[in-house]
């Protein structure tokens, strides 16, 4: 089974300021990576995806890149704004199967 | 392109009763997953279709609950006999998928509050 992990759980950090979220999997067969927001009680927007034979995407001031031999991916956010608090979270599928697999998220906090 | 959307977006119901949800995708979208939410966790992986075809389904998913999705389009998730623990978010996402390619869109979800 693929267990996923982000760290941090949370994270606060003033406005302006570039900063990095990290998601870990334990299984490297995977075939898209996706990071997503969520705002509290309501559902998932999609950020970034990136297929396994990708190393990397960016939206505007989004960038995450993706190392499967390590078994990591990087979200980095620069220049944060307060609008940019909410929990982010990521989700890969493999394979060898069709579900997507979350980590727990990491909550930020943009302090203005 | 209106999104994916989920119907109720709150539902409370009391133990014992039967519930059922309803989801519509993204209309050109041949994948439809279910998931549920608890709170400070990540979505769970429920069970998924493609068209009409429920081709996966989780352990979570017990035989109280039923999933369907008639002619490839809207799908309903059903619980029956709710339980205290049935309470979450159950969230609904959809994807047209390619070779290499399967980014998923969510809806706003049906927050479930059984009493």
């Amino acid at each position: 089974k693929q267990e996923v992990t982000q760290i941090p759980a949370a994270l606060s950090v003033p406005e302006g300021e570039n900063l990095v979220l990290n998601c870990s999997f334990t299984d490297s067969a995977i075939y898209n990576l996706q990071w997503f927001r969520q705002d509290p009680g309501k559902g998932l927007t999609s950020l970034l995806l990136i297929q396994s034979s990708q190393r990397e995407q960016t939206s505007g001031r989004l960038n995450a890149s993706l190392d499967k031999s390590s078994g990591r991916s990087t979200l980095y956010i620069a220049a944060s704004q307060p609008g940019d608090s909410a929990t982010y979270l990521c989700a890969v599928d493999l394979w060898t199967g069709n579900q997507f697999y979350f980590g727990t998220g990491t909550s930020l906090t943009v302090i203005p | 392109d209106t999104g994916v959307s989920q119907n109720p977006r709150h539902k409370i119901t009391k133990r014992g009763q039967n519930v059922t949800f309803r989801c519509d995708p993204i209309s050109e979208h041949n994948r439809l997953y279910w998931y549920r939410q608890t709170l400070g966790q990540g979505p769970e992986f429920l069970t998924y279709f493609q068209n009409e075809a429920q081709l996966e389904k989780s352990r979570l998913l017990s035989d109280r609950f039923s999933a369907e999705r008639p002619k490839g389009s809207f799908s309903t998730l059903e619980i029956q006999r709710t339980e205290q623990g049935d309470s979450a978010m159950y969230l609904c996402a959809s994807s047209l998928v390619t070779p290499g390619h399967n980014e998923q869109f969510f809806g706003p979800g049906t927050r479930l509050t059984v009493l």
